[in-house]
């Protein structure tokens, strides 16, 4: 079974520019997380998707995150303008978790790590 | 307040020896996940617990429900186990996970 693919694994960026991530969680897992995780922390939550709806952006910048996950599958999370202060790894996460469930496994990412110049 | 509180921070082990990372969880918390996290790498779940015991190869976890703890073990050791080891909560709404701050374990030859 293939693993929660993203991309891509490293971006450097300047502060102000824009960027963006890709994930491609396993098949058939209704829910994706996108994470931050700075250095020497552990991750918090940015967004949760069940299918295409979001369940809990609670903790997503929104003047400059967004992200979207259209049909229910793959997901972008985007970054515009970045700042120092985002540099980070982004984890993306799947889980086969059905609406109201709530405890199951997760399978994480590789991550993708943002340095922000 | 974290609702996860993970112990020790760092853990500096010689090869062979038992290794025990400790968590403890808030009120609300229903299942504990046990995560690795290699330098530069992803995570990799280890288990998922929300009562008893699960053991695989030389990896074993508990969790005492009535206390809200619960450890990780390593016997016999080795370098290849150096990694971060975080505790993880579900149990609030949408099965959010809540990080503990991470075990930063090293294991010497």
């Amino acid at each position: 079974e293939a693993g929660v693919a993203q991309s891509p694994r490293y971006k450097i960026i300047e502060k102000r520019q824009s960027v963006a991530f890709w994930c491609n969680p396993i098949s058939g897992h209704a829910t994706l997380y996108w994470y931050q995780q700075i250095l020497g922390q552990g991750p918090k939550l940015l967004i949760q998707f069940q299918n295409n709806g979001v369940v809990d952006d609670s903790q997503l910048p929104k003047d400059r995150f967004s992200a979207e996950r259209l049909k229910g599958v793959d997901s972008t999370l985007k970054i515009q303008p970045a700042k120092l202060e985002d540099s980070a790894v982004y984890l993306c996460a799947s889980s086969k978790r059905a609406p109201g469930q709530v405890n199951t496994e997760a399978f994480f990412g590789q991550g993708t790590r943002l340095t922000v110049v | 307040k974290n609702e996860v509180e993970q112990s020790p921070q760092n853990l500096t082990a010689q090869e062979g020896e038992f290794i025990t990372i400790n968590c403890s969880y808030s009120v609300g918390i229903s299942a504990l996940h046990w995560l690795q996290q290699h330098p530069g790498g992803g995570i990799v779940s280890l288990f998922m617990l929300s009562s008893g015991k699960k053991k695989h190869g030389r990896l074993i976890a508990t969790i005492n429900i009535q206390e809200k703890h619960s450890s990780l073990h390593i016997t016999a050791s080795h370098p290849r186990d150096s990694a971060v080891y975080i505790c993880a909560g579900t149990g609030t709404s949408y099965g959010k996970l809540t990080f503990g701050q991470g075990t930063i374990l090293t294991v010497h030859p």
